[in-house]
């Protein structure tokens, strides 16, 4: 059980594309769903926290018209990169909980490249 | 001061070994502890979840928390090659919705 899916796994693209990632729980409903930045040999980094029907709430220093956030549905959450440039390559990893204090459950992560 | 401290090891034991994995904090807010296996271009696996002091077992991984020491490990027995991974920490404080995580302790079984 508590299966997260994110897609794509890959992505290279060209500088200025704006670039679409989707988290899907599969066998659970997501009533709060995250998304993280990790950078080679570190940990993970917190950029958002979306909550099902209400806008996302962004940590500090990240860029919420840069990185767009929906949570459509309890099922699905989406992260945009808009006009995406190489400072943004990096491994995107999303997560999802069920309620409370249930833990997170990640994905596979999306490695994104930007020529 | 970080909030949360992880040696990144790398770490190399022989397979079969006992393998302990730490993590120490400073914020006495933190309830749930969480341990994480990453395998490389992949998202992190919840392995053990806890609430409060105490031990856990679940097959051969072992959690402990020792709330008054700020001090939590992960114990793997019989240490297979497949247990090679980075192992990461997080914590959370009381309906929180952020996780703390450690920067995660490089693991190598060698066979």
């Amino acid at each position: 059980g508590a299966v997260v899916s994110q897609h794509p796994s890959r992505v290279i693209c060209k500088s200025g594309t704006s670039v679409k990632i989707e988290c899907r729980s599969l066998d659970f409903q997501a009533t709060t769903m995250f998304w993280y930045r990790q950078f080679p040999k570190q940990s993970l980094m917190l950029m958002a926290t979306s909550n099902e029907g209400s806008k996302a709430t962004y940590e500090q220093g990240v860029e919420k018209d840069k990185f767009l956030i929906n949570h459509a549905s309890l099922t699905l959450s989406t992260l945009t990169v808009t006009s995406a440039h190489p400072e943004d390559s990096s491994f995107y990893i999303c997560s999802a909980r069920e309620r409370g204090i249930q833990p997170q459950h990640f994905g596979d992560g999306t490695r994104l490249s930007i020529l | 001061q970080k909030e949360v401290e992880q040696d990144p090891g790398p770490l190399s034991v022989p397979e079969g070994a006992i393998v302990s994995l730490n993590c120490t904090y400073s914020n006495s807010a933190f309830q749930y502890f969480m341990w994480y296996r990453q395998y490389s271009r992949k998202g992190p696996e919840l392995l053990m979840y806890t609430y409060s002091s105490g031990n856990k077992e679940d097959g051969r991984f072992t959690a402990q928390v020792d709330k008054s020491s700020k001090y939590i490990s992960l114990f793997i027995r019989d240490s297979q090659p497949s247990d090679s991974a980075t192992y990461l920490c997080a914590m959370s404080k009381t309906g929180a919705n952020n996780l703390f995580f450690g920067t995660g302790t490089r693991l190598t079984v060698i066979p």
